[in-house]
């Protein structure tokens, strides 16, 4: 069965200090892979994708994460959080119409 | 930008009463999602269509029907609401060109059924 395991349900951090979210992928889940962000009371928005190629993927906002085939895994990093980072963000796996999510990770930034 | 509007932020509804919940997008995608998403759970998907008419089921379609008659306009149906739907539903569009084109979620309508 396909699957996408976030690692840590909650991330505390302080602001300016780097962050990195973790997520594993099970083998049988297509290799695209996603990072998405859901601020407060709003709906998911796309951090940034892995299709193919470059094993680092730029994303929005500073994001950015690495595709790791041996290790099965696609860490989300930020080197400086600001409180406006505050959200949850769910790794995704999978094809253009079944998407399989992760639990999702809340990242907290404290000051 | 894409704009996916869910009609409701919202909803109470008892026990027993039947449920609709709407989706538009606005930038003739031909695919659409319904979401329900529970804490600790994540997001897992109910139905989606990939074009007018045309629904296939997601990972937990049982109690939830779908509707889509027009290519903008994707419903979610609650038959007989119960107590255990009481969740976050989230809708979303995608065009099917491209590799992995990303999905654009609505704000949410949080159902309550009591």
């Amino acid at each position: 069965a396909q699957s996408v395991t976030q690692l840590d349900s909650q991330v505390p951090v302080f602001e300016e200090a780097p962050v990195e979210l973790r997520c594993n992928y099970s083998s049988s889940v297509s290799v695209y892979l996603f990072w998405y962000v859901q601020y407060p009371n709003q709906g998911l928005q796309l951090l940034l994708k892995y299709l193919s190629g470059s094993t680092l993927v730029k994303g929005i906002n500073g994001f950015e994460a690495e595709f790791n085939k041996s290790q099965t895994s696609f860490h989300l990093r930020k080197p400086s959080v600001h409180i406006s980072d505050t959200a949850e963000y769910f790794c995704a796996g999978g094809s253009n119409y079944k998407l399989t999510f992760g639990k999702g990770t809340l990242l907290t930034v404290n000051p | 930008d894409v704009k996916v509007t869910q009609s409701s932020r919202y909803l109470v509804k008892r026990t027993g009463e039947k449920v609709f919940l709407e989706c538009v997008q606005d930038m003739d995608h031909e695919n659409m999602f319904w979401y329900r998403q529970d804490p600790g759970l994540g997001l897992r998907l109910i139905y989606f269509s990939y074009d007018v008419k045309m629904k296939e089921k997601g990972d937990i379609p049982e109690g939830y029907s779908v509707s889509r008659e027009k290519k903008e306009r994707f419903s979610l149906i609650l038959e007989s609401a119960s107590t255990n739907q009481t969740s976050m539903y989230l809708c979303a569009s995608s065009t099917p060109s491209g590799q992995a084109p990303p999905l654009h979620f609505g704000n949410g309508t949080r159902l309550t059924v009591t």
